[in-house]
């Protein structure tokens, strides 16, 4: 059975960092793109970033370029995102998900994570 | 980038036909033929339920079906039940490695 769990959000002050953790099982990890999908409270969703199966290359909106680096380690089955520079609007549950940008679908997603960006 | 547009609700009664659209541009719904459909029931992860405007992932019921004409594709539910109550989210590629998704689309079961 394919899961995904992710972990690591927590509660972070304005301009503080995270980074978040999702750990893949039941299918050969290297062998699909992955990608972070956002849900603000209450709010719809909103794709983050994306990786290729060999970690290249890397996509990310224009919302969080240059703030947000993913990356992953196929050794351990892992994707990760690097949270710097956090500002209230990224508050949000965070989910990873299984798929490709260029085709437009995710199959499998993590229960998600909670990002709180607040003083 | 900016989202595609879905109506905020949809109804319909059980075993009726229901269908939510989802509204972009030719840089996106019109110009690709690459648009997904998630259910997502409350405090759950999402779920794909057609890729790619018409294709029905495995386990996704028969009831479940894609279109698209032009900048707007559509998802009907066929033999509504009530386990088909959640949201709706459509989601397409906009070119230059980037996704958009819809706001929305909280369906009730009557």
């Amino acid at each position: 059975e394919v899961q995904l769990l992710e972990s690591g959000g927590d509660l972070v002050l304005p301009g503080g960092s995270l980074r978040l953790s999702c750990a893949a099982s039941g299918y050969t990890f290297s062998s699909y793109a992955m990608s972070w999908v956002r849900q603000a409270p209450g709010v719809g969703l909103e794709w983050v970033s994306a990786i290729g199966g060999s970690g290249e290359p890397t996509y990310y909106a224009d919302s969080v370029r240059g703030r947000f680096t993913i990356s992953r380690d196929n050794s351990r089955n892992t994707l990760y995102l690097q949270l710097n520079s956090l500002r209230a609007e990224d508050t949000a549950v965070y989910y990873c998900a299984r798929g490709y940008v260029s085709s437009g679908w995710f199959d499998c997603w993590g229960q998600g994570t909670l990002v709180t960006v607040s003083s | 980038q900016s989202a595609l547009t879905q109506p905020p609700s949809a109804s319909g009664s059980p075993g009726q036909s229901v269908t939510i659209s989802c509204t972009g541009t030719s840089s996106d719904v019109g110009g690709y033929s690459y648009v997904s459909w998630y259910q997502q029931h409350p405090g759950k992860a999402p779920k794909l339920m057609i890729s790619e405007v018409t294709k029905r992932p495995s386990g996704v019921p028969h009831r479940f079906s894609g279109s698209k004409s032009g900048n707007t594709a559509s998802l009907t539910v066929s033999g509504l039940q009530a386990e088909d109550e959640a949201d709706y989210y459509c989601s397409s590629y906009a070119g230059s490695n980037n996704l958009v998704f819809g706001g929305g689309t909280k369906l009730t079961v009557l």
